[in-house]
């Protein structure tokens, strides 16, 4: 079974600087999908950005970035000037590429990221 | 619009009682998946279904029970069984592919006393 571990459970970081949250996954699949979702308080899942396996580039989404290390096993997110809007929970997702494309995610327990003014 | 709806927002019950949480999409997506969160513990997955008329357990699908009759439709039952049913409970959906992004509900704060 494949595992996901966030090892920050809560993170603060000053507006406009920039912030890593860490993310490692275990798993013996070649074939798979990461994922960062955010959950501000009103507790909507928003996709953040996403990494397929097989792409050795890393992933970015304007003001968000992965670093990806496919051996390594780690998937972090990188937010740069970060603003008070990103105040929120951040959970790192894998999900298995299967037959069907329709497995579950796995998710870690979350970051709980604070931007401070 | 499309999306998922979740209702209702919050959802009290006395012990002992079943529930049911709604949740519905007309996004026309295949897949549809029931998360229950709690402090600490990150999204875990109760049931899953690929398909009309299928579905399948997830990690912690004791206590809990699905039906999907309906592309649109995958009501989760919370029954007497779930031994600490007092969570928040995402709903998701995507179209078939691994590609293809899950979108999720809103979610019910469902609180049994």
């Amino acid at each position: 079974a494949q595992t996901v571990t966030q090892s920050q459970p809560e993170m603060s970081v000053q507006e406009a600087e920039t912030v890593t949250l860490s993310c490692t996954y275990d798993t013996s699949e070649n074939n798979y999908y990461l994922f960062w979702y955010k959950q501000p308080p009103s507790r909507q899942m928003i996709l953040v950005i996403r990494q397929e396996a097989y792409k050795q580039q890393n992933a970015t989404e304007n003001r968000f970035s992965v670093n990806f290390q496919k051996a390594a096993k780690s998937f972090s997110l990188k937010i740069s000037d970060s603003q008070l809007g990103d105040t929120a929970m951040y959970f790192c997702a894998f999900m298995f590429s299967g037959d069907s494309g329709n497995t579950p995610l796995v998710f870690g327990k979350g970051t709980r990221l604070s931007v401070i003014a | 619009d499309g999306g998922i709806t979740q209702s209702p927002k919050y959802l009290f019950r006395k012990e002992g009682q079943n529930v049911t949480l709604s949740c519905e999409q007309n996004l026309n997506h295949d897949a549809m998946y029931w998360y229950r969160q709690d402090p600490g513990q990150g999204l875990r997955l109760i049931y899953y279904s690929q398909i009309v008329n299928d579905f399948q357990k997830g990690d912690i699908a004791e206590g809990y029970s699905v039906s999907r009759e309906k592309k649109e439709s995958f009501p989760l039952t919370v029954t007497s069984a779930q031994k600490n049913p007092t969570a928040f409970y995402l709903c998701a959906s995507r179209r078939t592919g691994p590609n293809s992004p899950l979108h999720f509900g809103n979610g019910t704060r469902l609180t049994v006393t």
